[in-house]
């Protein structure tokens, strides 16, 4: 069964700085998809990022990065000029590419902004 | 931009009791899916619909749970008689498409379910 795991319960960052969150999963598939998605207060899921296990090259949004490591299972967000808006929870997430598969979902990293 | 919506956002409800929680997903999408977070805690997969039927379900997704896509806008989830542990929120979410480029789920705002 695929896991994720995000062991940074909570992680804190000064506005305007950079702020890296991790993420680490297990699966024996080759190709699938992960994902980080961000929860303000308000509980709404929001997509920020996507990666597909097959490009090699790191997805970027604007302010928002990954650090996508393969052969480590290993899926970091890096979050550029932080700002008070970022302060959400932050949840990682993991589908294989099968049409119409579920989400697993990390426990979650809350993330402060401190102004 | 389209989205997905959810109603009603907030539904309270006395143990033993049935409830139906609402969700219009985005017009062309294909699959649907129900996730639920109880508070603290994270995200978990209930169910997904495709073509009028389920095609995954999860070990949580037991009897006590149904889904239906009674007309072409909504898609619901039916909890025959609520227990406590079931108090949480919940979200819906629509694909076009599981594979290629149109794999995202997007997600609804949720229901918060209050079962006292």
């Amino acid at each position: 069964a695929q896991t994720v795991t995000q062991s940074q319960p909570e992680m804190s960052v000064q506005e305007a700085e950079t702020v890296t969150l991790s993420c680490t999963y297990d699966t024996s598939e080759s190709d699938y998809y992960l994902f980080w998605y961000k929860q303000p207060p308000s509980r709404q899921m929001i997509l920020v990022i996507r990666q597909e296990a097959y490009k090699q090259q790191n997805a970027t949004e604007n302010r928002f990065s990954v650090n996508f490591q393969k052969a480590a299972k290993s899926f970091s967000l890096k979050i550029s000029d932080s700002q008070l808006g970022d302060a959400a929870m932050y949840f990682c997430a993991y589908r294989i590419k099968t049409s119409g598969s579920r989400l697993t979902f990390g426990e979650g990293t809350q993330l402060t902004v401190n102004p | 931009e389209p989205e997905v919506t959810q109603t009603p956002s907030h539904q309270v409800t006395q143990m033993g009791q049935e409830v139906i929680l609402r969700c219009v997903p985005i017009s062309n999408h294909l699959y649907f899916y129900w996730y639920r977070q109880i508070l603290g805690q994270k995200v978990e997969f209930l169910v997904s619909f495709y073509n009028n039927e389920i095609s995954e379900k999860s070990e949580i997704f037991d009897d006590q749970f149904s889904v239906e896509r009674p007309d072409g806008s909504n898609f619901t989830l039916k909890i025959r008689s609520t227990k406590l542990e079931d108090s949480a929120m919940y979200f819906c979410a629509s694909s076009y498409s599981g594979t290629g480029l149109a794999y995202e789920q997007y997600f609804g705002p949720g229901t918060r379910l209050t079962v006292t």
